[in-house]
């Protein structure tokens, strides 16, 4: 059974940098076609997608959070690290990382992880 | 960009009821990528369907989805006290977009 476990700080100050840290088991992201993908929600709010990156180490990114996104993979830990330059109140949000397929196009997420809640304030 | 707004926001039905849930796209959507979730409170998203009207596996047969261009629909024949939940819809062209999404409450 794939799973996926997101890891990181709960609570950052506003500028700060956050990192976060997607752990794989069951699944490698070095096999051909599988991606990991980032995806934030706010308390009560909609889900919002962040960032993707593909075995090939293909990257996409929201276009509204482009300049303060890099997602990057390290195959020896089979782990996706995500982080997000000056960080703000109303980034406040569950942070889920989640499995995806290539399909020639960007794809849907089949196996989340439980989530992580980052709280940013002073 | 592509928005998908999904109507209505919140939907008030019973157990054993029909609930069709609305999906509209800002433009057409491509080979019906598009894919709708549920999630409970507290709990991450869980996917149901993609590619517009695949069940996603271990899905129950009560749930189909349909539509392609710029309307879709989820659709579930008769709601399980289970189903009362949010539920998202997802196009995955490029850039990837969340609808805003639909709760669906008992009555």
């Amino acid at each position: 059974q794939m799973t996926l476990k997101e890891s990181g700080p709960t609570l950052v100050k506003p500028t700060q940098t956050l990192t976060l840290t997607c752990t794989l088991s069951a699944f490698s992201i070095s096999t051909s076609g599988v991606g990991v993908g980032w995806i934030r929600q706010p308390p009560g709010k909609a889900l919002e997608w962040l960032a993707l990156i593909y075995w090939d180490d293909d990257k996409r990114y929201s276009p509204s959070l482009k300049s303060r996104l890099t997602i990057t993979k390290d195959t020896s830990k089979n782990q996706v690290v995500l982080t997000m330059t000056n960080m703000d109140p109303v980034d406040t949000a569950t942070y889920y990382c989640a499995h995806s397929i290539w399909l020639g196009v960007l794809g849907y997420f089949d196996y989340w992880g439980q989530g992580t809640l980052v709280t940013v304030s002073s | 960009e592509i928005v998908l707004t999904q109507s209505p926001g919140t939907l008030s039905l019973s157990p054993g009821e029909r609930a069709t849930l609305s999906c509209r796209a800002s433009q057409s959507v491509s080979s019906s990528y598009l894919a709708w979730y549920q999630q409970k409170p507290g709990q991450a998203p869980r996917l149901l369907i993609y590619g517009a009207s695949s069940r996603a596996t271990g899905i129950p047969d009560r749930f189909s989805g349909s539509g392609s261009g710029t309307d879709f629909t989820l659709t579930i024949s008769r709601l399980e006290p289970e189903d009362f939940a949010l539920y998202y819809c997802q196009q995955y062209g490029s850039p990837l977009a969340f609808g805003q999404g639909t709760k669906l409450e008992i009555k």
